[in-house]
């Protein structure tokens, strides 16, 4: 069985400052890798996500991500912060298929400060 | 680009009562939808897939008498929640995808059983 694991429930960094949410995944098959937003009281925007290929992904609003299968992680970064990126962060992972069945890692609550 | 329209975007019942809420897909054909739940300040909870034309497939636990899902076309889902009672209240988000293609979300229905 697949599963998701974000260590951070919530990470607070000051504006303009780098940032890392880290994910951690397990699965005994080859997997696709998601990272979605939340903002709040809405459903969930794709920021970026692995299929295949190159393991650095990059996605939107300046954030990326890096696929290590090694260390089965999927950690999503961001060089410099803006208080718009105060959100919900969720990694998800599916085994790909016909169904795309996402599994949800719990979330970092990404608090960015003045 | 894709769009996946939820209604309504917040609703409130009394107990007993049944609600349903629907799942558009606005500019592509959903072979498949996916039905999450969340609760406050946790992850999604995948409650069910659900193919056009055919029976939904629910997650363990899930009751499937209760949470009614149908996918009579390409377009729409619906998820009706029956007899609803406070501990249903939550937030509901419906995901849609066509072949080959990756997931969109609807902007999520936020359900309050009084």
């Amino acid at each position: 069985a697949q599963s998701v694991t974000q260590l951070d429930s919530q990470v607070p960094v000051f504006e303009e400052a780098p940032v890392e949410l880290r994910c951690n995944y397990s699965s005994s098959v080859s997997v696709y890798l998601f990272w979605y937003v939340q903002y709040p009281n809405q459903g969930l925007q794709l920021l970026l996500k692995y299929l295949s290929g190159s393991t650095l992904v990059k996605g939107i609003n300046g954030f990326e991500a890096e696929f290590n299968k090694s260390q089965t992680s999927f950690h999503l970064r961001k060089p410099s912060v803006h208080i718009s990126d105060t959100a919900e962060y969720f990694c998800a992972v599916s085994e790909g298929g016909a169904t795309n069945k996402l599994i949800f890692g719990t979330g970092t609550l990404l608090a960015v400060q003045p | 680009g894709a769009v996946v329209s939820q209604h309504p975007s917040r609703v409130i019942c009394k107990s007993g009562t049944s609600v349903k809420i629907e799942c558009r897909s606005l500019d592509f054909q959903a072979t498949t939808m996916f039905w999450y739940r969340q609760f406050p300040k946790q992850s999604l909870m995948l409650m069910a897939t659900s193919n056009e034309g055919s029976k939904a497939t629910y997650e363990q636990g899930v009751e499937k008498d209760k949470f009614l899902i149908n996918h009579a076309s390409l377009t729409l889902s619906t998820l009706t929640v029956t007899s609803a009672h406070p501990e249903d209240s939550s937030f509901y988000i419906c995901s849609a995808r066509d072949a080959g293609s990756p997931l969109h979300f609807g902007n999520g229905t936020r359900l309050t059983v009084t």
